[in-house]
């Protein structure tokens, strides 16, 4: 059964270092997702992305977050400057609908866990 | 500011027996509604969708909505040690809306 995929599993970073996580969504899936978790709370929205392009963020999205499509496969998102707060489980989801439908479910990746020290 | 509220738990329920949950939503324009499960240190796992008022079963679950009263529910029936997780209420817009999430509620099924 297609999965979405996510790497790597554990990130440990510096405060102020760049970070990348990857995700690779479900292969005819055409919107992408990110959200994040912080410990013992909910899960939070952060990103859509259709068509090369951000379709809603939230205000959790704020300059130091940017996301990519840089081939084919691969979705990815850069925190420029980590800051302590940033530590949390991210999650990529994909939903595969190509038209206006909401009757399709989303479907997560097995997270990023982001450390910030 | 949309809005999703859980019932965070402890819910313990002896084995057997029918867990219920509960969720309401804030967005009046909500048109998706989803339960995830959701292990410790694991994402959400989608267990159930309901997009029209009424009841939708699957299996040991139940997913119940209401939109003029703003609700959902989550029946499991002759619960399992293995359905101890938290439960997470999700509910969506229109298009490719992001999920809105509840905080969840942890449930404990009691052997």
């Amino acid at each position: 059964e297609p999965e979405v995929t996510q790497t790597p599993s554990h990130q440990v970073t510096q405060m102020g270092q760049e970070v990348i996580l990857r995700c690779v969504p479900i292969s005819n899936h055409l919107y992408f997702y990110w959200y994040r978790q912080i410990l013992g709370q909910k899960v939070e929205f952060l990103v859509s992305f259709y068509n090369n392009e951000i379709s809603e963020k939230s205000e959790i999205f704020d300059d130091q977050f940017s996301v990519e499509r840089p081939d084919g496969s691969n979705f990815t998102l850069k925190i420029r400057s980590t800051k302590l707060e940033d530590s949390a489980m991210y999650f990529c989801a994909s939903w595969p609908s190509g038209g206006v439908s909401s009757y399709n479910e989303q479907f997560f990746g097995p997270g990023t866990r982001l450390t910030v020290l | 500011q949309k809005e999703v509220e859980q019932n965070s738990g402890p819910l313990s329920v002896p084995e057997g027996a029918i867990a219920s949950l509960n969720c309401t939503y804030s967005d009046r324009v909500s048109q998706s509604f989803f339960w995830y499960r959701q292990y410790s240190g694991k994402s959400p796992e989608l267990i159930m969708s309901i997009y029209s008022n009424g009841d939708k079963e699957d299996g040991r679950f139940t997913a119940q909505l209401n939109k003029a009263s703003q609700y959902v529910s989550l029946l499991i029936r002759d619960s399992q040690p293995s359905d101890s997780a938290t439960y997470l209420c999700a509910v969506k817009g229109g298009g490719a809306d992001g999920l809105t999430f509840g905080k969840g509620t942890h449930l404990i099924i009691q052997p």
